[in-house]
C-alpha cells in the first residue's frame, strides 16, 4: 500500500523569501508518480508540479520545484519568491504505476501562511 | 474553455437520506474521478469513471455509486447518508486513463444532520 506522510501542519514565511514543504512516501513499487497540489479557502485543487519515478532530474515549474531524493523516498516542494497568494493548503499525492492520476494517494497537507 | 464544474456548490441532508452530486468535465476530458475530502485530511479516491464504466475504486462501501453518461458528465449518488458522509465532495478530469495531469473542480461541501 502506498501512504504520504506530510510532516509540517502548519509553515510560514516571509513575503519574498523561500520555502520548503516537506513530503515523505512510502511504497513497493518501482514505477510511480508524485505530484503537488494547492488548495486555496475556495477548495478547488490546483495541480502544480509532477515527478516520475524514474525522472533524472528534479522537476521544475516556474516558481515551484520538486526536490526529489529517490534514496530517501523524499519529495519536497520548494517555493521560491513567496506571494501572499501562496497561502493555501498543499498536497503531496503519489498515483500507483500504469494508472493515471485518478487513483491517487493524498497526504493530510501543510497550511502554508506568507506574512508581508 | 470551460473548467471543471460541480453542482450544487452546498447540500444540507438528513442522515439516511440520499444525494446526488453532478460534474462536467473540462472540455476535451473523457474521464471523471471522484474524491472525498474530510475537515482537515487530504482527499480520498472514491472511483473513477471512463467509456461510461467505473474503471477503478477505492475504500468506500457500496452506498456511493456513480454513473457516466455518453457526454461524459458524471454523477455520484450516496444511500443511506451517514453522518460521517459529510465532507467536500471533489471531482476530477482527465484525458483518457493514462494522464497523469487531472484538473478539480470546487467541489461541493455536504453536511450531513
Amino acid at each position: 500500500a502506498q501512504k504520504i506522510t506530510q510532516t509540517q501542519p502548519g509553515m510560514f514565511v516571509q513575503e519574498k523569501e523561500a520555502v520548503t514543504l516537506d513530503c515523505t512516501y512510502d511504497t513497493s513499487d518501482q514505477s510511480y508518480g508524485l505530484f503537488w497540489y494547492k488548495q486555496p479557502s475556495s477548495g478547488e485543487m490546483i495541480f502544480l508540479i509532477y515527478q516520475g519515478s524514474y525522472d533524472e532530474q528534479n522537476a521544475t515549474e516556474g516558481r515551484y520545484s520538486l526536490n526529489f531524493q529517490k534514496a530517501r523516498k523524499s519529495a519536497n516542494l520548494v517555493i521560491s519568491a513567496s506571494q501572499l497568494g501562496d497561502s493555501a493548503m498543499y498536497f503531496c499525492a503519489m498515483r500507483e504505476p500504469s494508472t493515471n492520476a485518478g487513483k491517487s494517494t493524498f497526504g493530510d497537507g501543510t497550511t502554508l501562511t506568507v506574512k508581508p | 474553455d470551460a473548467g471543471v464544474t460541480q453542482s450544487p456548490t452546498h447540500l444540507i441532508k438528513t442522515r439516511g437520506q440520499q444525494v446526488t452530486l453532478r460534474c462536467s468535465p473540462k472540455s476535451g476530458h473523457d474521464t471523471v474521478s471522484w474524491y472525498q475530502q474530510a475537515l482537515g485530511q487530504g482527499p480520498q479516491f472514491i472511483f473513477q469513471y471512463y467509456e461510461e464504466e467505473e474503471r477503478q475504486r477505492g475504500n468506500f462501501p457500496d452506498r456511493f455509486s456513480g454513473h457516466q453518461f455518453p457526454n461524459y458528465s458524471s454523477e455520484l449518488n450516496v444511500n443511506a447518508l451517514l453522518l460521517g458522509d459529510s465532507a467536500l465532495y471533489l471531482c476530477a478530469s482527465s484525458f483518457g486513463t493514462v494522464s497523469y495531469e487531472q484538473y478539480f473542480g470546487p467541489g461541493t461541501r455536504l453536511t450531513v444532520t
